[in-house]
């Protein structure tokens, strides 16, 4: 089966740094993704791992452990507007079929 | 501008009204799928394409039926809508690969009542 997980809720205080979690079980693993999703809106691509380590991206930096099955994403000087939804997913099989976690709805605070 | 269009954006309707949700992209794009998102669930597939005339079921198939007669185009359609498939829809697109992002639609909050 597939199954993957993530907080339902987190809430942070702006200018700090948050990380959302995420694990899953997959087979056929090929890649991780993080999407950013604002209330009512489309996804938008934030991150991508597909080898073990840390891939920095300005305030966002996106990890993975494949043999974990563990990855984390990182906001740092956190800002309003990064109250957000953040949704792991993941590619696998033939297909690369990509499936959703549930989501993580960030609250930054002032 | 690369996009995905779906329309339309939000739809009230009755139970039993055949309606159909358009999805089209510009970036011809092989791969196209249609999710449901609701509450608590996040989104869930519910048919995928991976290229004109190939189409499949994903994780939640009934009560929808797609078509890709055109590598742009592919509509979801609901013969027969109920009320539980009442949800916010988004149609994506993007390249074969496992490390391809998808691009989604604006998204579709369809009420059946």
């Amino acid at each position: 089966g597939q199954n993957i997980d993530q907080p339902t809720e987190m809430t942070a205080t702006e200018g700090a740094i948050v990380q959302i979690n995420c694990t899953y079980q997959t087979s056929g693993f090929n890649g991780l993704f993080w999407y950013q999703q604002h209330a009512g809106e489309a996804p938008t691509f934030l991150s991508y791992n597909v080898l073990d380590g840390l891939e920095e991206k300005g305030r966002f930096s996106s990890f993975l452990s494949r043999s974990k099955g563990y990855s984390y994403l990182l906001l740092k000087e956190l800002q309003m507007k990064d109250s957000a939804s953040y949704l792991c997913a993941v590619t696998s099989g033939g297909y690369n079929k990509l499936i959703f976690g549930a989501g993580t709805r960030l609250a930054v605070h002032p | 501008e690369a996009q995905v269009t779906q329309n339309p954006r939000y739809l009230i309707t009755v139970t039993g009204k055949k309606l159909t949700v358009t999805c089209s992209q510009n970036m011809n794009h092989e791969y196209m799928s249609w999710y449901r998102q609701d509450p608590g669930l996040g989104l869930r597939q519910i048919y995928y394409s991976m290229n004109v005339e190939v189409t499949d079921k994903g994780d939640v198939p009934e009560g929808y039926k797609v078509s890709r007669k055109e590598k742009r185009n592919f509509p979801l359609i609901l013969e027969s809508p109920s009320p539980n498939q009442t949800s916010l829809y988004f149609c994506a697109s993007r390249h074969p690969g496992g490390n391809t992002e998808a691009f989604f639609g604006q998204g579709t909050r369809l009420t059946v009542v």
